[in-house]
């Protein structure tokens, strides 16, 4: 099973509805964050938790609310999707305790379509 | 401003070697990393750098100059399944890790 698990993976919607993105994981880890990628651009920073307790706005979090119920869950949600939300989203998860790099790991990604 | 330069775009022949460039401007610098992603894939992890220097991993080697903001990701004995994108992504003082558009590598028989 994959350490840091994102839902659905391909969604296609209408412009106008509410859409929600999940992420779990099980590294244990105490920092998420949400990415949006689209082509022949970087990835894009939206939203990041250091711990339950803990929301920081990105680069782009405009049109976007996140939610950290837990220390492994990390939810994005889109209030109202727009076309130019269309995009590949990551979710990834790290950790700065002693002797971690901060490495980033990433979950498969969630493919959104918004018509 | 933070920014990352990478080539966009580079090809190389199948089991030759390749070296991808990276500059980049940070507000502080806590490492830098090198991510592959295949197309419509999440990025992993293929190095890490904090001081100066080459550091080497089988076929991957990846080489860090702080000063120059410089570095750069060697790929010897090249494979078809090394076709993808490199990402440089340097870490600033806020412990955030700054991304590019990343290099298209792709490799011919």
């Amino acid at each position: 099973d994959a350490d840091v698990t994102q839902t659905p993976r391909n969604r296609i919607t209408k412009t106008g509805k509410r859409i929600m993105l999940e992420c779990s994981q099980t590294k244990g880890h105490d920092r998420m964050y949400w990415y949006r990628q689209d082509p022949g651009l970087g990835l894009r920073l939206i939203y990041y938790s250091f711990d339950v307790k803990d929301i920081n706005k990105g680069e782009i979090s405009d049109g976007y609310s996140v939610s950290r119920q837990a220390q492994a869950k990390f939810s994005l949600s889109l209030e109202s999707a727009i076309p130019n939300q269309t995009a590949l989203y990551f979710c990834a998860t790290s950790d700065l305790r002693q002797g971690d790099t901060g490495e980033l790991f990433f979950g498969e990604g969630s493919r959104l379509t918004v018509l | 401003g933070q920014n990352i330069d990478q080539p966009t775009e580079m090809t190389a022949t199948e089991g030759a070697i390749v070296q991808i460039n990276c500059t980049y401007q940070t507000s502080g610098f806590n490492g830098l990393f090198w991510y592959q992603q295949h197309a419509g894939e999440a990025p992993t992890f293929l190095s890490y750098n904090v001081l100066d220097g080459l550091e080497e991993k089988g076929r991957f080697s990846s080489f860090l100059s702080r000063s120059k903001g410089y570095s750069y990701l060697l790929l010897k004995e090249l494979q078809m399944k090394d076709s993808a994108s490199y990402l440089c992504a340097p870490m600033d003082s806020n412990y955030q890790l700054i991304w590019g558009a990343g290099t298209k590598l792709i490799i011919k028989p």
